[in-house]
C-alpha cells in the first residue's frame, strides 16, 4: 500500500537553528500538507500546497516557516530560526485532490525537539 | 467546517464490537464525515468516510443518521491493536484542511 514517508523520524536542534523536515508524498498525489501536534495537544493544520504554491495556511504558519517541492518527489518544511515552542511532531500528508470526498493520508511524523 | 462532538473516552472488550458516536448537528449538505485514528503518537490513520449513505470497508463501518446530524463508527471485532484516539471530522468541498478535535480515546480491554 502506498504511503507517505518522512525523514528524519526524530531531530534535536538548538534554538535559533534552521531545520528542514522532508517528506515523500504518495506518488500520484497532487496536494500536500503539513500538520503539527504539540505533545498532549490536538493535531493542527499548518499549510497546504498545490502546483508549487501555497493554497491555504493557518495562523501558525508565519514567516519562520516555508515549504518547497524541490524536485518531483520531495516536499519539505523549513523552519528558519527554531524556537522552544516549535517542539512538536510534524506530520506530512498528501491527497490526490482536495476537500470533500477525497482522502488525506498522513506520514508517521518527524519529532522535532528544540533545546 | 461544522464542529463535531465525541465522548472523551470509551472502553470495549476485546472481540466485541466498538461503537463510537459522533454528533455533527451543524453539518451542511456538501460536507463529508471522516474518521481517523491515532495510535500513540503515530500519524493519523484514515479509516473511512461518507456523505449520507452507510459505508463499510475492511477496517470499519460508518453509519450516518438520515438527518446527517450524527454518525457511528463501528469496529466489528475490536482487538488490542485498536486501542487509539478516534477522530470524527467533517470536511467540506474545496477545503484543504482537516480540523482535528480531541477525539475519543478507545481502550480495548482483554
Amino acid at each position: 500500500e502506498p504511503e507517505v514517508t518522512q525523514t528524519p523520524s526524530h531531530q534535536v536542534t538548538q534554538m535559533g537553528q534552521e531545520v528542514i523536515l522532508r517528506c515523500v508524498p504518495i506518488s500520484n498525489h497532487l496536494y500536500f500538507y503539513w500538520y503539527r501536534q504539540i505533545l498532549g495537544q490536538k493535531v493542527e493544520f499548518l499549510v497546504s500546497f498545490y502546483n508549487n504554491e501555497i493554497s491555504e495556511k493557518s495562523e501558525i504558519f508565519d514567516d519562520q516557516f516555508s515549504v518547497e517541492r524541490p524536485d518531483g518527489s520531495n516536499f519539505t518544511l523549513k523552519i528558519r530560526s527554531t524556537k522552544l515552542e516549535d517542539s512538536a511532531m510534524y506530520f506530512c500528508a498528501s491527497s490526490r485532490f482536495p476537500g470533500a470526498g477525497n482522502t488525506i493520508y498522513f506520514g508517521e511524523g518527524s519529532w522535532l525537539t528544540v533545546v | 467546517d461544522a464542529k463535531t462532538t465525541q465522548p472523551p473516552s470509551m472502553d470495549c472488550a476485546e472481540g466485541r464490537a466498538a461503537n463510537l458516536p459522533c454528533n455533527h448537528s451543524t453539518i451542511s449538505g456538501n460536507e463529508y464525515v471522516y474518521w481517523y485514528r491515532q495510535i500513540h503518537s503515530q500519524g493519523p490513520q484514515y479509516i473511512i468516510h461518507g456523505l449520507k449513505n452507510n459505508e463499510t470497508n475492511e477496517m470499519a463501518s460508518l453509519i450516518i443518521t438520515e438527518d446527517r446530524k450524527s454518525s457511528t463508527l463501528i469496529l466489528p471485532h475490536a482487538t488490542l491493536r485498536d486501542t487509539a484516539v478516534y477522530y470524527c471530522i467533517v470536511n467540506g468541498a474545496g477545503s484543504y484542511q482537516l480540523t482535528f478535535g480531541k477525539g475519543t480515546k478507545l481502550s480495548v480491554i482483554p
